[in-house]
């Protein structure tokens, strides 16, 4: 059962244009949304978090969108730059207050930005 | 400024072979985790640690052992290596914050293996 699902799988934009990632979530339980980065040849690395009781939140040209009635959210690339070029992870966590810690993650989209 | 150090970096097996990765963290993180990625699945966490010495099964446990004998260090075995274990494995750390079971994960840079 997947309970993260990312869309879509690959994405191409043109520079100066904006780039869409969306997720969808299944357990209400889930109380973060982190988003990950990832170039060819290296570690996922943390880009931007949101927490449900935010609807949006914004670090330069990176916005997350959360809508919890709809269960989604989604990542917004501004002014997207060939140097933005990677694959991107949604991911989910339940704070369960316990030992029992792991992010979900979904499937990744790869983002090719053209000059 | 180390971070997450995984070793070997590249490994070619053959099928029924064994071998470990290792992972290395000076971050002094309590938690750490061995995913495994192969195209158009995603991250999936294999096993996971939440302190020194003890380690619980992810996702995709199966054809896998793990220890965490030192809270730097966190070593994935594969006993008899199977075709279908062919991906990139990727070691991550993470600090969960005061009253929180959050915490950014620090990812170390893949370590590729191939079992033909």
């Amino acid at each position: 059962q997947q309970q993260v699902k990312q869309s879509p799988q690959s994405l191409i934009v043109q520079k100066g244009g904006i780039s869409i990632i969306n997720c969808a979530y299944e357990n209400t339980a889930f109380d973060y949304f982190p988003w990950y980065q990832q170039f060819p040849g290296k570690g996922p690395a943390l880009l931007i978090a949101i927490r449900p009781d935010v609807s949006e939140k914004k670090e330069g040209r990176f916005t997350i969108s959360f809508n919890k009635s709809a269960k989604q959210f989604s990542l917004h690339i501004m002014d997207s730059q060939p140097g933005d070029s990677a694959t991107y992870f949604c991911a989910a966590f339940r704070n369960s207050g316990g030992s029992n810690y792991k992010l979900t993650f979904g499937k990744g989209t790869l983002l090719t930005v053209n000059p | 400024n180390a971070g997450v150090t995984q070793t070997p970096k590249f490994r070619v097996l053959k099928t029924g072979q064994s071998m470990t990765l290792l992972c290395a963290q000076d971050m002094n993180h309590e938690y750490m985790y061995w995913y495994r990625q192969d195209p158009g699945m995603g991250l999936r966490l294999i096993h996971y640690s939440v302190g020194e010495g003890t380690t619980a099964k992810g996702e995709v446990p199966d054809g896998y052992n793990v220890s965490r004998l030192k809270k730097q260090n966190f070593l994935l075995g594969l006993e008899s290596a199977a075709p279908s274990q062919t991906s990139v494995y990727f070691c991550a750390s993470s600090r969960p914050r005061a009253g929180e079971n959050t915490g950014e994960l620090f990812f170390g840079e893949g370590s590729r293996l191939t079992v033909l």
